[in-house]
């Protein structure tokens, strides 16, 4: 079963503008990390979020969490082309050792 | 520096035949992760090897089994292919102890007929 619950499902941009993606998940978190996906590839990490903290940067991005909703956002700024992939948020329940459960992702298109 | 490697990147089998996929791990990691990936979806989480032994497992009936080697290298073997085993595998591999990142293979796409 999947935890996490990406939304939006997709997202059309144009290239420059920000792009906020959301994630909400059912059960205390030890952490929550978010992918990255070009179609048909590999996922590649893009960021960790321990469940004690609320914020944390990288780059173009800026991830969020609230434990208090369950919930997590991902901004990228000033958005690119090569930006469009889909985007999966993951994460590991605090109850002893789990696997990494992923959401269905966002579908991410930036247009030029 | 090598990342994880899978092999084959693409297959196509037949439903009721028997296929194994295989994964080198990145190097300096001792754990193996398997995901099924169909069109459209996330992940989902298939086992885990360690210490070449099978960890944790998701929610996919015996017809899937896997190995792990003491190189770390593992395979994933699915038996009795249905139409719905059609999906990309993902091997992921991550250093025990230190719980996060996942660093994942390109993937092996199969497709049964």
């Amino acid at each position: 079963s999947q935890q996490g619950e990406e939304d939006p499902q997709a997202l059309s941009i144009q290239e420059g503008e920000n792009a906020t993606m959301n994630c909400s998940y059912k059960t205390s978190i030890n952490n929550l990390q978010w992918y990255r996906q070009n179609s048909g590839r590999g996922l590649v990490h893009l960021i960790l979020i321990r469940s004690n903290e609320r914020e944390k940067h990288s780059g173009r991005l800026r991830v969020t969490l609230d434990t208090s909703k369950k919930s997590s956002s991902l901004l990228i700024t000033a958005s690119r082309a090569a930006d469009t992939a889909s985007y999966f948020c993951a994460t590991d329940a605090a109850s002893g050792n789990t696997p990494l459960v992923f959401g269905k992702g966002t579908r991410l298109s930036v247009i030029a | 520096d090598a990342g994880v490697t899978q092999s084959p990147t693409h297959l196509i089998k037949t439903r009721g035949q028997q296929v194994t996929l295989r994964c080198s791990p990145k190097s300096g990691h001792d754990t193996v992760s398997w995901y099924q990936q169909a069109l459209g979806q996330g992940p989902q989480f298939i086992f885990q090897y360690y210490e070449e032994e099978e960890r944790q497992r998701g929610n996919f009936p015996d017809r899937f089994s896997g190995h792990q080697f003491p190189n770390y290298s593992s395979e994933l073997n699915v038996n009795a292919l249905l139409l719905g085993d059609s999906a990309l595998y993902l091997c992921a591999s991550s250093l025990a102890g230190y719980p996060g990142e996942l660093f994942f293979g390109e993937g092996s796409r199969l497709t049964v007929l």
